[in-house]
């Protein structure tokens, strides 16, 4: 399959943890993003990355968040010091170059924060 | 501003149409969207339509897009109880090279038997 994947589907972790969610896009998409829903929400605009540059970065995004994606393929995103109001969905979406706007999801981590 | 709205439900009998709408603000906006996404995944891709565009048909879906009033609907024809699902429109931002998406809040379809 060479879809959008994200790894773990789940992750429940206690208040004041540090939790890391990996994504691996479509193959030679270059372009990656990071999205976060939450419960009857559509989702949110959290960060982009074109290759392993990190272009744009929402307002979402604490400084209790870090996203990398070092080499250009897979991405990292990590919360620090977790709250309660962390507890979502963080979607990861990758599309191809500049001809299509075209963006295709992965399945999605659900984190849960105790 | 982008703001993305839609109807949060809709009920229909298996075998009739569907009719799903929303309103976006951007109207510089190129590309629109529509994804389904089904309980505990992720989105799935069902159509898009470029903005010089009125209309787009793809087997069960057309989708209808007024520039003027920025009204996009999404129809199923032969709707199945395979299409419950919350269904959402997107916006892409023409904006800055990330052409992020805005989405509605999602319209839960519920197909009854």
């Amino acid at each position: 399959d060479t879809g959008v994947s994200q790894d773990p589907r789940h992750k429940i972790t206690k208040r004041g943890q540090n939790v890391t969610f990996r994504c691996d896009p479509i193959s030679e998409h270059n372009r990656l993003y990071w999205y976060r829903q939450t419960l009857g929400q559509g989702p949110e605009f959290l960060t982009y990355f074109q290759n392993e540059a990190q272009l744009e970065k929402s307002r979402l995004l604490s400084d209790r968040f870090s996203a990398e994606r070092p080499k250009g393929s897979f991405s990292t995103l990590e919360i620090q010091r977790t709250e309660q109001g962390d507890s979502a969905m963080y979607l990861c979406a990758s599309r191809a170059g500049l001809s299509t706007d075209t963006q295709y999801f992965g399945p999605g981590t659900r984190l849960t924060v105790l | 501003g982008e703001d993305v709205e839609q109807s949060l439900f809709l009920s229909v009998r298996e075998g009739d149409s569907s009719v799903i709408n929303c309103t976006y603000t951007d109207s510089s906006s190129t590309y629109l969207y529509w994804y389904k996404q089904e309980p505990g995944a992720g989105l799935q891709l069902l159509t898009y339509i470029f903005s010089n565009m009125d209309m787009k048909q793809d087997q069960r879906l057309t989708v209808l897009l007024n520039k003027k009033d920025k009204h996009l609907s999404l129809r199923i024809a032969d709707t199945q109880t395979g299409d419950s699902a919350i269904y959402f429109c997107a916006e892409s931002n023409p904006s800055g090279s990330a052409r992020q998406l805005t989405f509605g809040s999602g319209t839960q379809l519920t197909v009854l038997p």
